[in-house]
């Protein structure tokens, strides 16, 4: 079926370590996303990319670093983890830019002890 | 900057009621219109977008929605809810031209009663 992979479904990492969250999408889509989801503030655009080899800073993007090697993969990398990451991560793509909309993965729930 | 409101954070109703879910959202330029749905411990799925042309939208599972430029307004309405509607729904909104972006709006929890 086509669509979003997202690894792992769910995580407890110790703080301070460092913890890459996996996407990877068929869909040959050109647009990927990283968002988290907090209780309140619905979806916050961490980083994205807008085709292979590119990437761009959304609107919390401190703590998180992405690559994207090839149309697939979007891992998104926290470097050294900390309680206030604890979080609902999700991948996005997008056919293009604009007014295509997303689809999503089914998300991945972190949290940082 | 562009901003998305949901004005309601928590919407009860009984099953087979109305209901509209709110949203505006502040622009200068135009833009694309959307409201998602996730259902719990699920990704978001798309329920319906405005792009341009006729101000009313229909979507998946009967939900309907009106552009109103002047109001700045996106509600999300459904004439008669069921159970299986119970979710979160989010508004979002990307500018046409600055790459599509979605900025999310807080998210309004419908809950149906019996």
């Amino acid at each position: 079926i086509a669509g979003i992979t997202q690894a792992p479904t769910s995580q407890i990492l110790a703080a301070g370590r460092r913890m890459t969250l996996r996407c990877t999408q068929d869909m040959r889509h050109n647009a990927m996303y990283w968002y988290r989801q907090d209780l309140g503030l619905g979806l916050r655009l961490i980083h994205y990319s807008n085709t292979a080899g590119t990437t761009g800073k959304g609107e919390v993007p401190d703590g998180y670093s992405v690559s994207r090697a090839n149309t697939d993969d979007f891992p998104l990398t926290l470097a050294s983890a900390v309680p206030s990451q604890t979080s609902v991560y999700f991948c996005a793509s997008s056919e293009g830019q604009g007014g295509y909309g997303y689809t999503f993965g089914s998300g991945t729930r972190l949290t940082v002890v | 900057a562009q901003s998305v409101t949901q004005l309601d954070s928590q919407v009860p109703v009984f099953e087979e009621a109305p209901v509209e879910l709110r949203c505006n959202y502040s622009s200068s330029v135009s833009v694309y219109l959307f409201w998602y749905v996730q259902y719990p411990n699920q990704g978001l799925q798309l329920l319906l977008k405005y792009l341009s042309g006729s101000t009313l939208v229909k979507g998946i599972n009967g939900f309907e929605a009106e552009f109103n430029k002047s109001q700045t307004s996106f509600h999300l309405r459904k004439p008669s809810v069921h159970i299986s509607d119970t979710a979160e729904y989010f508004c979002a909104v990307s500018v046409r031209a600055q790459g599509g972006k979605l900025i999310f709006g807080q998210g309004t929890e419908l809950s149906v009663k019996p």
